[in-house]
């Protein structure tokens, strides 16, 4: 069983429209990620999330992204407008704590379609 | 910046034979993490191994081991016994300990195919 769950597995949505990606995990964890991965290229970090805040994003996660855990439990990413090259699989990734050999864990990803 | 580079787009390899990886990273940072991440063809990122940049010992987990090359910056995957179920991408990914959150930068990755 995965140690996260990610919702939709697949969205399809128009160009210009607004889109959350959702993730749940399924026991308490300290740090949330989101990385995306457009088909056939390598995974790319978005936005890392500790403490209810960011403490890092990449260039790509610009004004266009959000990300907040409005329940404490669902993580959400929130792209607005989206663009026809935000097309990707996005996946979100947990690490239960602070030490430095622990893995990340990813769910089974979200893949978005802009038409 | 760091930098992960797997330079082997595809590899093939028989069944039941042994299979070498390459991956090669560039940090200035004194600690720091090594990963390599399994996806197969259905989508989801499975975590394989992990390596730290002052363990004495090269870490194994069951099939898989990494052949780890500090002097050298080389962190390559060995996977034993190949099955046909290790046909997958393979990632190689790096996480700089200067900051507890700790993102991962990735490797291109490599295509395996396990051939019958």
């Amino acid at each position: 069983e995965p140690e996260v769950t990610q919702t939709p597995s697949h969205q399809v949505t128009q160009m210009g429209q607004e889109v959350i990606l959702r993730c749940v995990p399924i026991s308490n964890h300290l740090y949330f990620y989101w990385y995306r991965q457009i088909l056939g290229q390598k995974v790319e970090f978005l936005v890392s999330f500790y403490n209810n805040e960011i403490s890092e994003k990449s260039e790509i996660f610009d004004d266009q992204f959000s990300v907040e855990r409005p329940d404490g439990s669902n993580f959400t990413l929130k792209i607005r407008s989206t663009k026809l090259e935000d097309s990707a699989m996005y996946f979100c990734a947990i690490k239960q704590g602070a030490t430095s050999n622990q893995p990340q864990h990813f769910g089974d990803g979200t893949r978005l379609s802009i038409l | 910046a760091q930098k992960i580079t797997q330079t082997q787009p595809g590899m093939f390899v028989q069944e039941k034979e042994a299979v070498t990886l390459d991956c090669t990273y560039d940090t200035s940072d004194p600690s720091y993490g090594l990963f390599w991440y399994k996806q197969p063809s259905s989508g989801e990122m499975i975590f394989l191994i992990y390596q730290g940049s002052y363990d004495q010992q090269n870490a194994t987990e069951g099939r898989y081991s990494l052949n780890f090359q500090k002097a050298r910056k080389s962190a390559n995957l060995v996977i034993s016994a190949s099955q046909l179920g290790d046909s997958a991408m393979y990632f190689c990914a790096m996480r700089a300990f200067y900051n507890q959150g700790g993102k991962l930068i990735f490797g291109q990755g490599t295509e395996l195919s396990v051939k019958p």
